[in-house]
């Protein structure tokens, strides 16, 4: 059964660091791109990049580039997002999804952790 | 970037009613779309990949439909475990896959 089981719940001062984590269960890590999204409060979900863990390839969302690093860990299947100077406004959910790929050619996010609460506040 | 618009924002409805969400992008996406449900503290849920191509274990009232910008979910008989929020996706953008604002549905 295919697992992503995200680290928990944080809280934060702005201009701190912080990294989160993603483990997979339950299929090949290495061979799945991992995406991550993030939902402000109240708000709706908006894409943030996406990595592949084989080789690191990350791309990010525009409004994402530079404002945070994605990553992985092969050897322990687990994907991360960080940031080196959180912002208030970083306060939000954070999910990670993995990527699947149907025969017909069309990707999809089928499996999703359970989501990381971030709160970034003086 | 490909922007995706749902309509409506929100929605109320009684069970057994039959519901339709609209998303539109603002380019040809073929059938690279996707629809996903997501419950108050939950994370989204796959309904719908393809446009139209109902994921496993998804109960058949769900259906989608569309091509090219224009693209519906249509729930055909509204049961009590509906009333969440719906978002579409994008799958046309190469690993930039954009999604929808979001239709929340509430109950009447």
């Amino acid at each position: 059964e295919v697992q992503l089981v995200q680290s928990g719940a944080e809280v934060k001062k702005p201009g701190e660091s912080l990294k989160i984590s993603c483990k997979a269960a339950g299929y090949s890590f290495s061979s799945h791109w991992i995406g991550w999204v993030r939902q402000m409060p109240g708000k709706g979900l908006e894409w943030m990049g996406i990595i592949y863990p084989g080789d690191s390839d990350s791309r990010y969302s525009p409004s994402f580039q530079g404002q945070v690093t994605l990553s992985a860990d092969k050897s322990i299947s687990t994907a991360y997002l960080q940031w080196s100077s959180l912002k208030a406004s970083d306060t939000a959910m954070y999910y990670c999804a993995r990527l699947h790929y149907d025969t017909s050619g069309y990707y999809y996010l089928g499996h999703w952790g359970q989501g990381t609460l971030v709160t970034v506040s003086s | 970037d490909i922007q995706m618009t749902q309509s409506p924002s929100s929605l109320s409805a009684s069970v057994g009613d039959r519901v339709t969400i609209t998303c539109r992008a603002s380019q040809s996406i073929s059938t690279y779309l996707n629809w996903y449900q997501q419950k108050p503290g939950k994370a989204p849920k796959l309904l719908i990949y393809g446009a139209s191509s109902l994921q496993s274990g998804v109960p058949s009232r769900f259906s989608g439909s569309g091509s090219g910008t224009d693209f519906t979910l249509t729930i055909s008989s509204l049961q009590p475990e509906d009333f969440a929020t719906y978002y579409c996706q994008q799958s046309y953008s190469t690993l930039m896959y954009t999604f929808g604002q979001g239709t929340k549905l509430e109950i009447k």
